[in-house]
């Protein structure tokens, strides 16, 4: 079993509507959750992050965490087609941010 | 831009044959990190250098190795080349201590077909 489990999509949704983005995970020392967005052909780069259980809103971004049960969320309202991207999920457990553990990633197409 | 430059952006090269790809990292930043991410998957974590010391590695096996110089650019070795290595190839960087890294930014990667 993988330490972190993503649905790869691809996830397709018209302009406008809400984007809702899921990872499970099975280690219990997870404490910080990123979430990346990653365009065709380029790198990963940072959209939010939260620390421990609860929810961060971020502009049209919330990201969500239930510890308890291993599971976090994104939310994307009011999507645009410039959201068309692959997001990945990536906890880790220390301080150190360049060890992640990714998920697979889901791609997001969003539809004009 | 995050300000960390790879190269070369594309690669192919054939199996069983030696790879060099080259990471410079941000400036001020003494931690770089690669990963290896296979079509359709998450990055996977290979190794992290700190200060030119390998600080953690991943799950991959000794052909891959790694420097890293004075001025905190790095380099990620592959020998041995097989199919599977092909992927595209991510570094890393950040600053902090050891144990302790700021946000990590992403160059945009190196593609390298093995054939």
């Amino acid at each position: 079993q993988k330490e972190v489990e993503q649905d790869p999509g691809p996830l397709s949704v018209p302009e406008g509507a809400i984007v809702s983005l899921n990872c499970t995970y099975s280690n219990s020392a997870f404490q910080y959750f990123m979430w990346y967005r990653q365009y065709s052909r380029k790198g990963p780069e940072l959209l939010m992050y939260t620390y421990s259980s609860g929810n961060k809103e971020d502009g049209r971004f919330t990201a969500q965490v239930d510890k308890s049960s291993k599971y976090i969320s994104l939310f994307i309202r009011d999507s645009q087609p410039s959201d068309s991207a692959t997001y990945l999920c990536a906890p880790r457990a220390t301080d150190s941010w360049g060890k992640l553990q990714f998920g697979a990633g889901t791609q997001v197409v969003v539809t004009p | 831009e995050t300000g960390v430059t790879q190269s070369p952006t594309h690669l192919i090269k054939t199996r069983g044959q030696q790879v060099t790809l080259r990471c410079s990292s941000q400036s001020g930043h003494n931690t770089v990190s690669w990963y290896q991410q296979a079509l359709g998957q998450g990055p996977q974590f290979i190794f992290q250098y700190y200060r030119e010391e390998e600080n953690g590695r991943g799950n991959f096996p000794p052909r891959f190795s790694g420097l890293q110089f004075p001025n905190y650019s790095s380099e990620l070795n592959v020998n041995a080349l097989e199919l599977d290595d092909s992927a595209l190839y991510l570094c890393a960087s950040s600053g902090g201590t050891r144990t302790m890294n700021t946000e990590a930014f992403f160059g945009q990667g190196t593609r390298l077909t093995v054939v």
